[in-house]
């Protein structure tokens, strides 16, 4: 693993269906980030971590759930997904915990929700 | 409420020069940073500045202004492989990324 990985890539989904989204980072960097990107649209945070076993909400939290067990992971979950979160979904870490450094950031995971 | 501004898209010529400007009104400033997004890929960072005035990186460059709340973004000697949107995103007093919607650029021969 060199960098972020996410996965799956692609996912198609039917409406109500529990979803999670991994991400896993090998640069031990403390803060990590999830992101929708969304045409027309800047990036809009879903959710952070500023270091391992804290979280917080971003712009668009709802409908979302995170867990930062350890450093490397922080998986999203839609508990029972709904058409409007069809997006490309960007997990990013940085280096620092008080505010976003420059981002890394994973390939991203093209969600379709049915 | 906080607002990153960019043109949607611009054309430009191979080998030629291009600006791409970015105004921003936010609550409290903490940086500005240009990242560049191929399509289907995810940002790659490109700049960060918190001072006024121009940083240069080889072809790309980035100017600010703190007092005009304006950045841009000036690509030189532009390449094909230049075709990509360009992010632009300000870090607000709580540290908060506000992202604009990007500009599509986009490179002819």
């Amino acid at each position: 693993i060199a960098g972020i990985t996410q996965a799956p890539t692609s996912q198609i989904l039917a409406a109500g269906r529990r979803m999670t989204l991994r991400c896993t980072q090998d640069m031990r960097h403390n803060a990590m980030y999830w992101y929708r990107q969304d045409l027309g649209l800047g990036l809009r945070l879903i959710h952070y971590s500023n270091t391992a076993g804290t979280t917080g909400k971003g712009e668009v939290p709802d409908g979302y759930s995170v867990s930062r067990a350890n450093t490397d992971d922080f998986p999203l979950t839609l508990a029972s997904a709904v058409p409007s979160q069809t997006s490309v979904y960007f997990c990013a870490s940085s280096k620092s915990n008080r505010g976003p450094g420059e981002l890394f950031f994973g390939e991203g995971s093209r969600l379709t929700v049915l | 409420g906080q607002n990153i501004d960019q043109p949607t898209e611009m054309t430009a010529t191979e080998g030629a020069i291009v600006q791409i400007n970015c105004t921003y009104q936010t609550s409290g400033f903490n940086g500005l940073f240009w990242y560049q997004q191929h399509a289907g890929e995810a940002p790659t960072f490109l700049s960060y500045n918190v001072l006024d005035g121009l940083e240069e990186k080889g072809r790309f460059s980035s100017f600010l202004s703190r007092s005009k709340g304006y950045s841009y973004l000036l690509l030189k000697e532009l390449q094909m492989k230049d075709s990509a949107s360009y992010l632009c995103a300000v870090m607000d007093s709580n540290y908060q990324l506000i992202w604009g919607a990007g500009t599509k650029l986009i490179i002819k021969p």
